[in-house]
């Protein structure tokens, strides 16, 4: 069963506006980390974000935020006022308990591609 | 420091042949994750080490592969025999014992099995 499901394999935006990628992930641990990564075309994994499971702010870094929304199981990413080296892979994942240690896996990722 | 290295950045390699990629995590690191990323499976997790102790290979997709971790500053994932399957970039990544660390990636192995 998929524990991170990224149902977006494409989007586009315009160049300056906002942009939001979906996420939802599947664990029955109460204590979990959620993190976005960018991965440009020249193939590096950048951190962009995290959120923890108690966290009762959403999380913001820059231009990016993280909607989070712990019912519903989702950790969504809010780019706002996109630039053209936003053009990237978004990828989803999760940190969660595995027999007291951590593992951390990944969802399927999002294409963006910013439009001028 | 210089962050997770891995080592080769690219490899080509034929069919039948042994291929070792290598990888250096950031010192202090507790964790180190093996990845293999392909269009059609995505990042799929491989391995990975609590304090060089592998604690779930259940990724491994078949005993042709092998990963060790003998010290803190070093790690191997090793294929043999390799087949044209196993093309894909492979990356490594460190991070810190704890739910918050994010993980650090090396620049990634591409492979090629031809």
């Amino acid at each position: 069963a998929q524990k991170i499901t990224q149902t977006q394999p494409g989007m586009f935006v315009q160049e300056k506006e906002a942009v939001t990628l979906d996420c939802t992930y599947d664990t029955s641990d109460q204590s979990y980390g959620l993190f976005w990564y960018k991965q440009p075309s020249s193939g590096e994994m950048i951190f962009l974000i995290y959120q923890g499971s108690y966290d009762e702010q959403n999380a913001t870094e820059g231009r990016y935020s993280l909607n989070f929304q712990k019912a519903r199981k989702s950790a969504n990413l809010v780019i706002s006022a996109s630039q053209l080296g936003d053009s990237a892979m978004y990828f989803c994942a999760m940190r969660e308990g595995h027999g007291g240690y951590n593992k951390l896996i990944f969802g399927a990722g999002t294409r963006l591609a910013v439009h001028p | 420091d210089a962050g997770v290295i891995q080592s080769p950045r690219h490899e080509v390699t034929e069919m039948g042949q042994e291929v070792t990629l290598r990888c250096k995590p950031i010192s202090g690191h507790d964790y180190l994750f093996w990845y293999r990323q392909t269009m059609m499976r995505g990042l799929e997790l491989l391995i990975y080490f609590n304090n060089n102790v592998p604690i779930d290979d259940s990724g491994m997709p078949e005993d042709r592969f092998s990963a060790k971790m003998p010290n803190a500053s070093f790690s191997t994932l090793k294929i043999q025999p390799s087949e044209p399957r196993d093309s894909a970039v492979y990356f490594c990544a460190s991070s810190l014992d704890h739910q918050g660390g994010e993980a650090f990636f090396g620049q990634g192995t591409r492979l090629t099995v031809v």
